[in-house]
């Protein structure tokens, strides 16, 4: 079965710092990756997603994540925060094996971005 | 696209109560996930739904929870008699379920609070 760590629980970046959060995952084949934002108070909502080709991917709000196959990773990253950036931050896996596809979760990280 | 939708958003039982959970997801997905969101943690799947049947519950408490997706649509879940570690907000999801077209699209969720 697959899984997927968050190394970073909870990250306190000033704003305009540069950000980059961990995501390695675990399965042999296939996947498509994703990560997922939960603002305060809202639902989990899509930042980005990987499913092939160019390995950097970018989303939406100026957010970015490179898959690097050989490391297993998928990390994510902005360049300059904004207090608006604060959140919970999950990456994602879904094996791209046909048939049903499972996702499975990270645990999560708190980002808390201070004016 | 209309979202995926859920209700009640709130829901404040007492311990050995029992519970219902309703989603409708995005039309046209033939996935359907219902997740279990504890405070601090990222979501754990509970039951995973293709069309009308079930491919995944593996980490449903079948003793105390049963969920059904009904004509491949709709879906309860249902939590009889509740305990207070149930305690969390439930996340329904849903995706087209084809290859390469894994994108999972979650509804705001219902917390609900055991006391």
């Amino acid at each position: 079965a697959q899984s997927v760590s968050q190394h970073n629980h909870h990250v306190i970046l000033s704003e305009a710092a540069s950000l980059e959060l961990g995501c390695n995952y675990s399965y042999g084949g296939t996947v498509n990756l994703f990560w997922y934002v939960q603002y305060p108070g809202q639902h989990l909502q899509l930042l980005l997603k990987y499913f092939s080709g160019d390995p950097l991917v970018k989303g939406i709000k100026g957010f970015e994540a490179e898959f690097i196959k050989s490391k297993f990773s998928f990390n994510l990253r902005k360049p300059s925060v904004q207090w608006s950036d604060t959140a919970e931050y999950f990456c994602a896996v879904i094996p791209d094996s046909g048939g049903y596809q499972k996702v499975t979760f990270g645990i999560g990280t708190k980002l808390q971005v201070i004016p | 696209e209309a979202g995926v939708a859920q209700s009640p958003r709130y829901k404040i039982i007492e311990k050995r109560q029992s519970v219902a959970f309703w989603c409708n997801p995005i039309s046209g997905h033939a996935t359907l996930y219902w997740y279990q969101q504890i405070l601090g943690q990222g979501p754990k799947l509970l039951i995973q739904f293709q069309n009308n049947g079930v491919v995944d519950d593996s980490q449903l408490p079948k003793d105390r929870f049963s969920a059904e997706r009904l004509k491949g649509v709709d879906s309860t879940l249902k939590i009889q008699p509740a305990k207070l570690e149930d305690s969390a907000v439930y996340l329904c999801a849903s995706a087209r379920g084809r290859v390469g077209d894994t994108e999972a699209f979650f509804g705001q969720g219902t917390r609900l609070t055991v006391v």
